[in-house]
């Protein structure tokens, strides 16, 4: 079975601009997450979506948003870009919205902002 | 405010050690714990995890670890480590409320071992 799949998997943009990244989750899963990990630390909790309804929410500015669709599939999206989002943004995915907890990860999209 | 702590941000050892790595966790209500593992190269994978039920939980590849209600710790540990081990490992707590999950991590320990 296909795991988590993201896209893209590197990104170069510059402060000011908006970037949109995407996830699959893993079939039958209609939970999806959304952490960053910035170097040296360890993932953070951004959204978490559930049959297209925002769950729970980290301690992130508004100018972080996701969307998630009938598919299951999500959308983060980021507009105005600080060089403090330079990170790695991880999907996770889960079969529901409160269970155990236990998360299926992709490999990330390493976003640099210049 | 919720937290995890890894004791050791760095740890290096020799083929066939033993390995204990430390978590402490900060949370009032009813824990979930995970070690998760990042091997060079790839995502984040469950190494092993605790619900409920016996406090002494194995995982993958011969880790386990050991939940200390008292001591708010979750601490893993490998009586023998392989190169293969050499790989970032991750303590996370379920802190999600009102129906969701959200893993609060911790800072994560690299380990290193050489042959």
């Amino acid at each position: 079975d296909a795991g988590v799949t993201q896209s893209p998997t590197h990104l170069i943009k510059t402060r000011g601009q908006h970037v949109t990244l995407r996830c699959s989750p893993i079939s039958g899963h209609k939970s999806v997450s959304w952490y960053q990990q910035v170097l040296g630390q360890g993932p953070q909790f951004i959204f978490q979506y559930y049959e297209k309804e925002e769950r729970g929410r980290g301690n992130f500015p508004d100018r972080f948003s996701a969307r998630q669709f009938p598919n299951y599939s999500s959308e983060l999206n980021v507009n105005a870009l600080l060089l403090g989002d330079s990170a790695l943004y991880l999907c996770a995915s889960s079969r529901r919205d409160r269970d155990t907890g236990e998360l299926f990860f992709g490999e990330g999209s390493r976003l640099t902002v210049l | 405010a919720q937290s995890v702590s890894q004791h050791n941000h760095h740890v290096i050892l020799s083929e066939a050690a033993s390995l204990e790595l430390g978590c402490n966790y900060s949370y009032g209500g009813t824990v979930n714990l995970f070690w998760y593992v990042q091997y060079p190269g790839q995502h984040l994978q469950l190494l092993l995890k605790y619900f409920s039920g016996d406090p002494l939980v194995k995982g993958i590849k011969g880790f386990e670890a050991e939940f200390i209600k008292s001591k708010f710790s979750f601490n893993l540990r490998k009586p023998s480590v392989q190169w293969s081990d050499t790989a970032e490992y991750f303590c996370a707590v379920n802190a999600g409320s009102g129906g969701y999950n959200k893993l609060i991590f911790g800072a994560g320990t690299r380990l290193a071992v050489h042959p």
